[in-house]
């Protein structure tokens, strides 16, 4: 069964550093999405992705955060310079093949620790 | 805009006792409504869907969920539980034919003890 796939599954940085997490959405889905999880908190919606651009994002995803879909299958966020703040598990999403019903599949998630 | 609201943080039970996970929603237009189950350092693994059709939905691992429209509810029923089910639930909805985010509960903690 196809699944979304993401890397790396734990990233560490120090305070100001960029990072870039990456995503491999399912083949033919259309619709991107990025979730965070602070830890013991619920899940949060970050931002959604299609036809090459943002179509939603929340309040949480100011300046220093930003997506791209570089090549056609990699669907990435960037942060440009972390805050302690950020350290929380981030989550891709996709949905919506050619006969999409609004189901959204997500990956492993991938643990940021800022320190 | 949608709220969801899951009523209990942490639902103990023994195994093999029946068990209901409550979930409710606030939306002014219709909602698609999921649970998905996360299981200790995983990610989110969808349970079960409600679309259209039947209020009753069946999902994996024996779960099931009834969607009751004049209550707003959601709730996630299992008849008997076994310890592999320990993990934390969480409820959500999407609006439908809008392919944007997902609104989640705060999550339930199911603890199987045996």
């Amino acid at each position: 069964e196809p699944e979304v796939t993401q890397t790396p599954s734990h990233q560490v940085t120090q305070m100001g550093q960029e990072v870039i997490l990456r995503c491999v959405p399912i083949s033919n889905h259309l619709y991107f999405y990025w979730y965070r999880q602070i830890l013991g908190q619920k899940v949060e919606f970050l931002v959604s992705f299609y036809n090459n651009e943002i179509s939603e994002k929340s309040e949480i995803f100011d300046d220093q955060f930003s997506v791209e879909r570089p090549d056609g299958s990699n669907f990435t966020l960037k942060i440009r310079s972390t805050k302690l703040e950020d350290s929380a598990m981030y989550f891709c999403a996709s949905s919506g093949g050619s006969t999409g019903s609004g189901e959204q599949y997500f990956g492993p998630g991938t643990r940021l620790t800022v320190t | 805009a949608q709220s969801v609201t899951q009523l209990d943080s942490q639902v103990p039970v023994f195994e093999e006792a029946p068990v209901e996970l409550r979930c409710n929603y606030s939306s002014s237009v219709s909602v698609y409504l999921f649970w998905y189950v996360q299981y200790p350092n995983q990610g989110l693994q969808l349970l079960l869907k409600y679309l259209s059709g039947s209020t009753l939905v069946k999902g994996i691992n024996g779960f099931e969920a009834e969607f009751n429209k004049s209550q707003t509810s959601f709730h996630l029923r299992k008849p008997s539980v076994h310890i592999s089910d320990t993990a934390e639930y969480f409820c959500a909805v999407g609006r439908v034919r809008n392919f944007n985010k997902f609104y989640f509960g705060s999550g339930t903690k199911l603890n199987v003890k045996p």
